[in-house]
């Protein structure tokens, strides 16, 4: 059976402060997926990663495919980023379907 | 910028009612996908459509619920006899592929049985 763990579960930071939320998952997912869930319920994604590190602005989000483990990154965070961040993986065994994490809820203090 | 879109936003019905959400997938995708996520849980897969046919479910989606693609640009979400825990935020979802493709989310639908 696919699982993704995600750490921390909550996560407070003040203002201009480096952030990173870590992801691990088992064997048979291929892809990992993060993703942002706004207040309101709302799911954006962020990126998807298969191999390597990407760079979008200030979130960056890596992957290291023999530790099975990724992490995204926020860096100069602002409050504006207060959100669920969720990873989800996908693909191989899991076919098309995403398996979520519990998703890591941030709050950034001003 | 093309956006998955789901209607209605919030719907509110009685136990063993029919519901019938709706998703507006981005029109080139190839893949749809439904999604819930009970309040205060993780989001859980339902059932994956591709070729006009489920490719995939999980154990949650049962003879109650059933998804179909009516025309070339809506699909559906059926449950048949609503219960108190399928009280829950909907999701569609649409991708180009399969999971290690980016699958972009609509708005969700808010469902509460009473």
């Amino acid at each position: 059976k696919n699982e993704v763990e995600q750490s921390p579960q909550n996560l407070t930071a003040q203002e201009g402060e480096f952030i990173t939320i870590n992801c691990s998952y088992s064997v048979g997912i291929s892809a990992l997926h993060w993703l942002q869930q706004h207040p309101g319920g709302g799911i954006v994604s962020l990126f998807m990663l298969s191999s390597g590190k990407k760079k979008h602005g200030r979130l960056i989000a890596t992957i290291n495919i023999q530790e099975k483990h990724s992490s995204l990154h926020i860096t100069a965070s602002h409050p504006r980023d207060s959100a669920v961040y969720i990873c989800a993986g996908g693909g191989e065994t899991s076919g098309s379907r995403l398996t979520f994490g519990e998703g890591t809820q941030l709050t950034v203090n001003p | 910028e093309p956006e998955v879109t789901q209607t209605p936003s919030h719907q509110v019905t009685q136990m063993g009612q029919e519901v019938i959400l709706r998703c507006v997938p981005i029109s080139n995708h190839l893949y749809f996908y439904w999604y819930r996520q009970i309040l205060g849980q993780k989001v859980e897969f339902l059932v994956s459509f591709y070729n006009n046919e489920i490719s995939e479910k999980s154990e949650i989606f049962d003879d109650q619920f059933s998804v179909e693609r009516p025309d070339g640009s809506n699909f559906t979400l059926k449950i048949r006899s609503t219960k108190l825990e399928d009280s829950a935020m909907y999701f569609c979802a649409s991708s180009k592929d399969r999971g290690t493709e980016t699958q972009y989310f609509g708005p969700g639908t808010r469902l509460l049985v009473l």
